[in-house]
């Protein structure tokens, strides 16, 4: 079935940026939404974006202006970069497989810690 | 924009009770679109329905969805030991959007 990894640094310096890739095995990368989303300690669940197959994006608008999500077919990833960090983007990371009618998410990472640190 | 609140913040239940778990939307939204997740201390989220009354792959028919307007409920009618966890809503309209979520503890 399929299954997702998140992958990338665990600390990320104030001000730089946030880099992360999830590579998806076991299935195709279409006709899916491929989704981030970010949960902060002890908080809810944080919609960051998402990119269709085709490679066209949409984002949450709080953090539209510094996020940018991109999609390489070839091998089966997509990534999110994130830039200008601040403490408050300190957040476990997930990636999700999305579907495009229902906004369903049923196939998640298993979440990667980022923490903005000097 | 759409809000979602999701009441009780927590939810104190023996295992065998039923368990009803609220999901208001600030403004008219369609079941068709609204989404239960369950997440346990340090997994992913795992979808339980969609689409109205769908459940996903695998999980059992003890957790049902219903509602309409701005008021929906996920029920679980008999709760097991595993179904203790945080229950979140989501509502999509094109950009996905969730409740803060439902703590379900032991009593």
């Amino acid at each position: 079935q399929v299954q997702l990894q998140e992958s990338g640094p665990g600390l990320v310096k104030p001000s730089e940026t946030l880099s992360l890739t999830c590579t998806v095995s076991g299935g195709s990368i279409s006709p899916y939404y491929w989704t981030w989303i970010r949960q902060s300690p002890g908080k809810g669940l944080e919609w960051i974006g998402y990119i269709y197959y085709s490679g066209s994006t949409k984002y949450n608008p709080s953090l539209e202006s510094r996020a940018t999500i991109s999609l390489d077919t070839s091998k089966n990833q997509f990534s999110l970069r994130l830039r200008s960090v601040t403490a408050a983007d300190t957040a476990v990371y997930y990636c999700a497989r999305q579907f495009r009618y229902f906004g369903q998410m049923d196939v998640w990472g298993q979440g990667t810690t980022v923490t903005v640190s000097s | 924009e759409i809000v979602l609140t999701q009441s009780p913040g927590t939810l104190s239940l023996s295992p065998g009770e039923r368990a009803t778990l609220s999901c208001r939307a600030s403004q008219s939204v369609s079941i068709d679109f609204l989404v239960w997740y369950q997440q346990k201390p340090g997994q992913a989220p795992r979808l339980l329905t969609y689409g109205a009354s769908s459940r996903a792959t695998g999980i059992p028919d003890r957790f049902s969805a219903s509602g309409s307007g701005t008021d929906f409920t996920l029920t679980i009618s008999r709760l097991e030991p595993e179904d203790f966890a945080v229950y979140f809503c989501q509502h999509y309209d094109g950009s996905p959007l969730f409740g803060q979520g439902t703590k379900v503890e032991i009593k």
